[in-house]
């Protein structure tokens, strides 16, 4: 059934900050986990994957690290900027069995950039 | 222009009716999927489909049907056994085509959907 009233948590950093938004996953067997940014009214965008055998992949001013002890997925942003204000979800997408392209997300996290 | 079409923007039904919600993309993508967003949640997945004629049921599929008769349309409907059909509701699609090239899905700008 749905979660009424279940609110998502906020991050607010000052411009110029590094943020960190983190993801606790419980799928095990996913291959590749992924970061999206959804803008207000907009469907998400792809920022950055890592594959599963992996721990840290860096793209442009973001950073993907992945724990698969304790099932952690984290981004880094860099000099943080107004632009990036924004709802952040992890994903993470299995390329095996009967799920097989199956693509799911994450709970999400509002990142609030002040001026 | 290449990209993923949702229409309409807004829809309003009354209770109890069936209603269809449009995703068409010209991508070439093979792998679509529909999402349900309610106020202050994450996306949650209603059926996907990884090539022509074949989907799969999401974590929330009740109440919902699809089809994937064509590569590049993956109608949504709606139907009156869905309890709280008001939400937004997200179509997405990606290559679908082996480890790497999945992970990025391409959004539509979402449907709106209220029932009253």
């Amino acid at each position: 059934g749905e979660s009424v009233g279940l609110h998502l948590p906020t991050l607010s950093v000052q411009e110029g900050d590094n943020s960190i938004i983190n993801c606790a996953y419980s799928n095990s067997a996913s291959d590749y986990f992924i970061w999206y940014k959804q803008e207000s009214g907009k469907g998400p965008q792809f920022i950055i994957d890592i594959r599963s055998n992996m721990d840290k992949r860096q793209g442009q001013r973001v950073t993907v690290l992945l724990n698969k002890t304790v099932k952690h997925l984290s981004l880094q942003i860099a000099a943080t900027q107004p632009g990036d204000s924004a709802v952040y979800f992890c994903a993470e997408i299995w390329a095996g069995g009967t799920s097989y392209g199956k693509l799911t997300f994450g709970q999400g996290t509002i990142l609030t950039v002040h001026p | 222009d290449g990209g993923i079409t949702q229409s309409p923007k807004y829809l309003f039904r009354k209770e109890g009716q069936n209603v269809t919600l449009s995703c068409e993309q010209n991508l070439n993508h093979d792998a679509m999927y529909w999402y349900r967003q309610d106020p202050g949640q994450g996306l949650r997945l209603i059926y996907y489909s990884q090539i022509v004629n074949d989907f799969q049921k999401g974590d929330i599929a009740e109440g919902y049907s699809v089809s994937r008769e064509k590569k590049e349309s993956f109608p949504l409907t709606v139907t009156s056994a869905q309890k709280n059909p008001t939400a937004f509701y997200l179509c997405a699609s990606s290559l679908g085509r082996g480890l790497g090239l999945n992970t990025e899905a391409f959004f539509g700008q979402g449907t709106r959907l209220t029932v009253v």
